[in-house]
């Protein structure tokens, strides 16, 4: 299993460009999560979503899309990208609520 | 919002025993999770406590007291390798989770 992956690592927008951060799990699990981390920050879910077709909103939704087409892909759409959207980006899945989360390798993303 | 507190740093010497504390407030709660996050890496999971009491795996214990919003990460016998950040993470009734801030932890020899 390779668990959860996320692509690009790393990436350097323009103020206003778009891009997807992807998200891919191989563990057949039904939750899957965004989340963001600033330096010296606590993890931020940005959305998530409890199966394919559902998704919703967490804590720091503004700026972002996401949807849930499949159980294994969970991208992440910045449509306009601003310099307060500069941070380090994760993925996560889980089981079910109450189970282990999961976390990708991260995508570090710089909006000059 | 949730409310989740945890000190920023603490420094241990080598093979020593560290606490980490964690104070939170949230909207119902389901359990509690730690994580471990060396620099520049992911999160890692570590524990899960939704009962009363201690639950202990190896050099790692957690402790929860539900009725005082409380708990703790005890890590023992400490090891160069444990340098990293502890993130404590209450899961509240829509089994979301809020993540404190986290504690670097620093192992000196």
């Amino acid at each position: 299993n390779a668990g959860v992956t996320q692509t690009p690592k790393f990436r350097i927008l323009k103020i206003g460009q778009s891009m997807t951060l992807q998200c891919t799990q191989d563990m057949n699990h039904n939750y899957m999560y965004w989340y963001r981390q600033d330096p010296g920050m606590g993890l931020k879910l940005i959305y998530y979503s409890v199966g394919a077709g559902i998704t919703d909103k967490g804590e720091v939704p503004n700026g972002y899309n996401v949807s849930r087409s499949t159980t294994e892909d969970f991208p992440l759409r910045l449509e306009l990208a601003a310099p307060s959207q500069t941070s380090v980006y994760f993925c996560a899945s889980s089981y079910s609520g109450t189970d282990t989360q999961y976390f990708g390798p991260g995508t570090r993303l710089t909006v000059l | 919002g949730q409310n989740i507190d945890q000190p920023t740093e603490m420094t241990a010497t080598e093979g020593a025993i560290v606490q980490i504390n964690c104070t939170y407030q949230t909207s119902g709660f389901n359990g509690l999770f730690w994580y471990q996050q060396h620099a520049g890496e992911a999160p890692t999971f570590l524990s899960y406590n939704v009962l009363d009491g201690l639950e202990e795996k190896g050099r790692f214990s957690s402790f929860l007291s539900r009725s005082k919003g409380y708990s703790y990460l005890l890590l023992k016998e400490l090891q160069m390798k444990d340098s990293a950040s502890y993130l404590c993470a209450p899961s509240d009734d829509d089994y979301k989770l809020s993540f404190g801030a986290g504690t670097t932890v620093t192992v000196r020899a």
